[in-house]
């Protein structure tokens, strides 16, 4: 089965600091890498996504993700973070069986707090 | 346009009882998913709409709950004799046909008590 793991539950950075957050899955085919998250007392939203070309893909507030296939790594980086980027970060992965698109496996989410 | 909707927003019960819980989804998207996100457990996949395809259930936590899919559209999660285990906020989303991206609800926070 297919799983998608999140180094680190919990992340705390003063602002300024550079931002890494690890995220692995175990496919072997092709996926779609996908970068979630989620405010306080907001609905979850897209960050960023990867579904072929090159492998450093940006996102939405300066968010950067790099795939490694080589590692079935998709990890998030941000050089500086803002205060206002403290929330939580879900990691996801799309697999194609095929022509299929199957279901999306989420990781557990990493809690970024960033004081200010 | 609209997003994806979900009623009720909350959902306070008694153990023992049955809930149903709605979601909307976004207009043309053929696939339709509902996660469980409990605090500290992340987003728990229960079930898998796509099309006229036979649903994954794969990872609907027991036999109390069930889901359908009427029409390709709206989409209702039922869960019967519900525990207070089942507290939890309940997240539909759908994914656009030609992104992939998955579009999330607002969540229907269920409390049992």
């Amino acid at each position: 089965a297919q799983s998608v793991s999140q180094h680190n539950h919990h992340v705390i950075l003063s602002e300024a600091a550079s931002l890494e957050l690890g995220c692995n899955y175990s496919y072997g085919g092709t996926v779609n890498l996908f970068w979630y998250v989620q405010y306080p007392g907001q609905h979850l939203q897209l960050l960023l996504k990867y579904f072929s070309g090159d492998p450093l893909v940006k996102g939405i507030k300066g968010f950067e993700a790099e795939f490694i296939k080589s590692k079935f790594s998709f990890n998030l980086r941000k050089p500086s973070v803002q205060w206002s980027d403290t929330a939580e970060y879900f990691c996801a992965v799309n697999a194609w069986r095929g022509s299929t698109l199957g279901r999306l496996y989420f990781g557990r989410g990493t809690q970024l707090t960033v004081w200010p | 346009g609209a997003g994806v909707s979900q009623s009720p927003s909350n959902k306070v019960t008694e153990k023992g009882k049955d809930v149903e819980l709605r979601c909307d989804p976004i207009s043309g998207h053929t696939a339709l998913y509902w996660y469980r996100q409990s605090l500290g457990q992340g987003l728990e996949f229960l079930i898998y709409f796509q099309g006229n395809s036979a649903p994954d259930k794969s990872g609907l936590p027991s036999d109390r709950f069930s889901a359908e899919r009427t029409g390709g559209s709206v989409s209702t999660l039922t869960i019967q004799r519900t525990q207070q285990e089942d507290s939890a906020v309940y997240l539909c989303a759908s994914r656009e046909p030609s992104t992939y991206e998955q579009y999330f609800g607002p969540g229907t926070r269920l409390t049992v008590t």
